[in-house]
């Protein structure tokens, strides 16, 4: 496919266990972010990926969190322990980068995480 | 505190009416982007502004970046029910030009 796409896109789990997200990004595309949306809220920043730069891990709001760049291509965003606070949208999003315009960003369509 | 902030946070008006969405910040932006996202799908890009005082039009929508590229507006001319959404704004600053989001406004256009 030609978009952004995430799986799963509907995930419940149990309080204390852990879960992988995954996304893949549009072929080419250097940065990947992903984000988190709780209920209808604007995007917080979790962690950004550029190219073979260290990531950018400033958002991830806790140890139990945490995200890797196989290849420069997957992603999977892990979530350690699961607390029902993390229930919440998680977006993927990839963009071309370069020169000051602020590559517009891709977004996939999410993985709705319920924390039980 | 966020780097971006939104106003009004939540919008609802009648079909035909105008309405003005705002994105004000105290950093300065190397570009500004303006996106709208409806339920159950990612964001979708509207606009990108990139130069202080520009103003872009896309059919009723209208942006403008601020002159010290610190803020921008959304207005959108006679609303459709099609409008309706939430409509987030992400200025692009520091290296690798990584995106924040504002805290987005949720629109409403009742027919």
């Amino acid at each position: 496919g030609a978009g952004v796409s995430q799986s799963p896109s509907n995930k419940v789990t149990e309080k204390g266990k852990d879960v992988e997200l995954r996304c893949d990004p549009i072929s080419g595309h250097t940065a990947l972010y992903w984000y988190r949306q709780s209920l209808g809220q604007g995007l917080e920043f979790l962690i950004y990926f550029q190219g073979n730069s260290a990531p950018d891990k400033s958002g991830l709001p806790s140890d139990r969190f945490s995200a890797e760049r196989t290849g420069g291509s997957v992603s999977t965003l892990t979530i350690q322990r699961t607390q029902q606070e993390d229930s919440a949208v998680y977006l993927c999003a990839s963009s071309l980068t370069g020169g000051q315009g602020g590559s517009p960003l891709h977004f996939g369509n999410g993985t709705r995480l319920t924390v039980t | 505190t966020q780097l971006l902030e939104q106003s009004p946070q939540f919008l609802s008006i009648q079909e035909g009416e105008n309405l003005t969405v705002y994105c004000n910040s105290s950093s300065v932006f190397s570009s500004l982007q303006w996106y709208r996202q409806e339920p159950g799908e990612g964001p979708v890009l509207l606009v990108t502004v990139v130069t202080g005082g520009e103003v872009k039009k896309l059919k009723r929508l209208t942006f403008q970046f601020g002159d010290a590229r610190k803020d921008s507006s959304l207005h959108i001319t006679a609303a459709q029910p099609g409008d309706t959404g939430l409509y987030l704004c992400a200025g692009a600053r520091g290296a690798g030009n990584k995106l924040t989001f504002g805290g987005g406004t949720r629109v409403l256009v009742k027919p």
